[in-house]
């Protein structure tokens, strides 16, 4: 079945630090592929997304790359912020038709001033 | 509603009691699903909806869980007998349509003591 892997927890970065949090994915087809960002105390917001191979999806500095050759979908930012403090869920949804969102476990970034 | 409100947004209850968890989805949106988040898990996909359709409840782990969807709005996720393992923030999503992007709820922490 369609499985996301993603690094764990928690990361701690100063302020101004370059962030990756990998994120690798076995899936059947072409699936699309998520980052979503938990803030304390609220729901799941979408991050930003990518439908097909080699699209970046891009959102608030964050940045993804959909590697199909890597099987990856590694989120970057060059300069985090305090107020990026926050669990990141990496996500996959196999086909067009397809409702279910498989997860990863999450990781939680905390940046220190 | 402008967002996806569940109530209430935390429950403590005694081992072996029945609990209801209520989710408004956004007014329009066709699809809700229920989504269940463990310390130190991914999300875990429980039930989906989708209009007037037969719901998809592949995802409940047992006969204790139901899930009810009224006049194809409110949904009410139902966790009878609970056990200690059933703690967790249960989280309600919805979307325009099959396949178009979620929008989630803040989530009900449960802890069953």
């Amino acid at each position: 079945g369609d499985s996301v892997t993603q690094m764990e927890g928690p990361v701690t970065l100063s302020e101004e630090a370059f962030l990756t949090i990998n994120c690798t994915y076995t899936a059947t087809g072409y699936p699309s592929l998520f980052w979503y960002v938990q803030y304390p105390g609220e729901g799941l917001q979408l991050l930003l997304k990518a439908t097909k191979a080699d699209d970046k999806g891009s959102n608030k500095g964050f940045e993804a790359t959909y590697r199909k050759e890597t099987t990856s979908f590694h989120l970057e930012k060059g300069s985090v912020q305090v107020s990026d403090s926050a669990v990141y869920f990496c996500a996959l949804r196999e086909g067009a038709g397809s409702y279910q969102l498989t997860f990863g476990k999450g990781t939680k970034l905390s940046v220190i001033p | 509603g402008a967002g996806v409100s569940q109530s209430p947004s935390n429950k403590v209850t005694e081992k072996g009691k029945d609990v209801e968890l209520r989710c408004d989805p956004i007014s329009g949106h066709t699809a809700l699903y229920w989504y269940r988040q463990s310390l130190g898990q991914g999300l875990e996909f429980l039930i989906y909806f989708q209009g007037n359709s037969a719901p998809d409840k592949s995802g409940l782990p047992s006969d204790r869980f139901s899930a009810e969807r009224t006049g194809g709005s409110v949904s009410t996720l139902t966790i009878q007998r609970t056990q200690q393992e059933d703690s967790a923030v249960y989280l309600c999503a919805s979307s325009l349509t099959i396949g178009s992007g979620y929008t989630f709820g803040s989530g009900t922490r449960l802890t069953v003591v």
